[in-house]
């Protein structure tokens, strides 16, 4: 089956700090791969669609210079929180589209990656 | 928004039967997806409706009717381990975007 990984699946840092989210398709490519925020109790909120050679389209509300997205190849985007603060803590999924896919909603989830900014 | 609504919480005895509704806005529609989550863990895919009606898989079955825009998930011989979120999410426009989500509570 598809599985995506997310890296690191929890982190801590200090305010003011950047963290960098690793998310990889391990057995498909992707061309399509979206980032989504989990507050808790709340459902998942559309950060950005992160598009393999391309800039990332971000939801509005969604600081592009606060949330920086690289997907320089098929299996792997990126998403750095700069600077960040306590209010960035959340739980970050990463969600992936086969590229051989006849659905551009055919997607498959990472694990999610549990931010904690003190 | 995409004005998706679910109930926010239900509570249903295990081995009962129970319908987890969803409404959403129907302007640039295209499907209805059901996921399942687990505290702290990712959403898993439970369901995907393009077109009207009753879609079965074990316990589990899924209902769309695109002219209300109104969808169901529907449980039965529910299980302990059934007590998690139910995320309605539709898609279009290449987007996936996802309601609220309903919190399940099986008890015994």
């Amino acid at each position: 089956g598809a599985v995506v990984s997310q890296h690191p699946s929890w982190v801590i840092c200090k305010s003011g700090t950047s963290v960098k989210i690793e998310c990889r398709s391990l057995d498909f490519q992707a061309t399509t791969m979206f980032w989504y925020r989990q507050f808790p109790k709340q459902s998942l909120m559309l950060m950005a669609t992160s598009n393999e050679g391309s800039k990332a389209t971000y939801e509005q509300g969604v600081e592009k210079d606060k949330f920086l997205i690289n997907h320089a190849s098929l299996t792997l985007s990126t998403l750095t929180v700069t600077s960040a603060h306590p209010e960035d803590s959340s739980f970050y999924i990463c969600s992936a589209t086969p590229s051989a896919s006849g659905s551009s909603y055919e997607q498959y989830f990472g694990p999610g990656t549990r931010l904690t900014v003190t | 928004g995409q004005n998706i609504d679910q109930p926010t919480e239900m509570t249903a005895t295990e081995g009962a039967i129970v319908q987890i509704n969803c409404t959403y806005q129907t302007s640039g529609f295209n499907g209805l997806f059901w996921y399942q989550q687990h505290a702290g863990e990712a959403p898993t895919f439970l369901s995907y409706n393009v077109l009207d009606g009753l879609e079965e898989k074990g316990r589990f079955s899924s209902f769309l009717s695109r002219s209300k825009g109104y969808s169901y998930l529907l449980l039965k011989e529910l299980q302990m381990k059934d007590s998690a979120s139910y995320l309605c999410a539709r898609t279009g426009g290449f987007k996936t975007i996802f309601g609220a989500g309903t919190r399940l509570f099986v008890k015994a």
